[in-house]
């Protein structure tokens, strides 16, 4: 079965504070995982994916198997970064994508 | 491309009546998938499906729920008869098996109200 935790339903932080997004996952073979972003009154869409290695608006993943996490990061947060962030997780070549519950991010200006 | 297209966007339906969501995925993608969001569950995933075939349905929640993908460019979730409980926004969303691994793009939502 594969499941994905983030712990927080909001999180506030001021303007120019850093951010960290909790997701810790499980999964028994080898996860895909990916955030992604829905701004107010826009669709979902990919922020980033692990294999990638990317850094997207700012924002950095790490997968950490040992921990089983891939908590999403970035150093100064702006207030356009205020939305709603969902962590997922598909297992590598498959199609089945689980999301968490979601985590709203407020920056407060 | 206009990406995936859901109707209707929004939908308010007394409880006990039939309720039917469509959904026009991307063309060329290859997997489509129904997805419901509640503030209590975040996304859960219903039913997803591979070149109109479904794959997996263990999400839909009861037999008041069915899905059907006819084609390559046309799915539709049927709730019958609908209740409160039901409401939610429901997202449709296509892939296609790719190098560039299984981004999912999502539609806009149909927002479901059962009173």
């Amino acid at each position: 079965a594969q499941r994905v935790t983030q712990p927080e339903k909001l999180l506030s932080v001021f303007k120019g504070a850093p951010v960290e997004l909790k997701c810790n996952y499980s999964y028994s073979g080898s996860p895909e995982l990916f955030w992604y972003v829905q701004y107010s009154r826009q669709r979902l869409q990919l922020l980033l994916r692990h294999i990638s290695r990317e850094s997207i608006k700012g924002f950095t993943a790490d997968l950490n198997k040992g921990e089983t996490s891939f908590h999403l990061k970035k150093p100064f947060a702006q207030e356009e970064d205020s939305a709603m962030y969902y962590c997922a997780l598909s297992g590598r070549g498959y199609q089945k994508v689980t999301f968490g519950t979601g985590t709203k991010l407020q920056v407060i200006p | 491309d206009a990406g995936v297209i859901q109707s209707p966007r929004h939908e308010v339906t007394e409880m006990g009546q039939e309720v039917t969501l469509r959904c026009k995925p991307i063309s060329g993608h290859d997997y489509l998938f129904w997805y419901r969001q509640t503030m209590m569950r975040g996304l859960e995933l219903l039913i997803y499906f591979n070149n109109n075939v479904p794959i997996d349905d263990s999400g839909m929640p009861e037999d008041r729920f069915s899905a059907k993908m006819p084609n390559a460019s046309f799915s539709t979730l049927k709730i019958q008869p609908s209740e409160p409980r039901d409401s939610a926004v429901y997202f449709c969303a296509s892939s296609f098996q790719g190098l560039s691994g299984n981004t999912i793009y999502f539609g806009e939502g149909s927002w479901l109200t059962v009173v």
